[in-house]
């Protein structure tokens, strides 16, 4: 059975840092490229980043930039977003997804992990 | 960055009845090998969004062919043949030319 399973979620202070992970199974990550989308509650869909098959191209949205970062380990099929400096706006589902070997459109989603950054 | 918009943000839908969903970038999408940047996702209530539809017009696997895609550049429009209850949901369109990539608002689409 194909999944991907989000992990790492909680509640946190603003400013504070959080680590999401993301492990696969029944797919492999190895050749393709690996996205975070968050949702906050009630809201629409927000891409946050994508880290490239072979490490070599990482983006971010600007909303994150400087404050999250994305990694991969292929050999363990796994996926991690770290997350500091959060903020209030930050709260959030977040949904790990596998994208396509050639294209970035995003095939396999996770069922999402919730951040919630509150005092 | 490209901004997405959509139109309606909310379609009233009546089972068996066609229904369309138009999506607008601030830049062209398309790629200097043909191919639109621009996809389709669906957001059942109460679940992950899935993807229906990618590089414009593909229908990705698993999708009923009541779904299709259409458009170039910065128009595209996502149209269901005959809507049944379980396509309730949100669709967003979602731009992956150029990062950072971006979604659309959303447009919910309900049963009558």
């Amino acid at each position: 059975q194909v999944q991907l399973v989000e992990s790492g979620g909680g509640v946190v202070q603003p400013g504070r840092s959080l680590r999401l992970s993301c492990a696969a199974s029944g797919l492999i990550f190895g050749s393709y490229g690996l996205d975070w989308v968050r949702q906050a509650p009630g809201k629409g869909l927000e891409w946050v980043t994508i880290i490239s098959y072979d490490v070599t191209r990482e983006y971010h949205a600007d909303s994150v930039k400087g404050r999250f970062t994305i990694s991969r380990d292929n050999a363990k099929n796994s996926l991690s977003l770290q997350m500091n400096s959060l903020r209030d706006e930050d709260t959030a589902v977040y949904y790990c997804v596998r994208g396509h070997s050639g294209y970035d459109f995003l095939i396999f989603w996770g069922q999402g992990t919730l951040v919630t950054v509150s005092s | 960055d490209i901004v997405m918009t959509q139109s309606p943000l909310s379609l009233p839908v009546t089972p068996g009845e066609p229904a369309s969903i138009s999506c607008r970038s601030s830049q062209s999408l398309l790629y200097s090998n043909g191919y639109n940047f621009l996809d389709w996702y669906l957001q059942k209530p109460g679940q992950s969004p899935q993807l229906l539809i990618y590089l414009g017009s593909n229908r990705a696997s698993g999708v009923p062919d009541r779904f299709s895609g259409s458009g170039s550049g910065t128009d595209f429009t996502l149209k269901i043949s005959r809507v049944e209850a379980e396509d309730v949901g949100v669709y967003f369109c979602m731009q992956t030319l150029q990062a950072p990539f971006t979604f659309g608002p959303g447009s919910k689409v309900d049963i009558k």
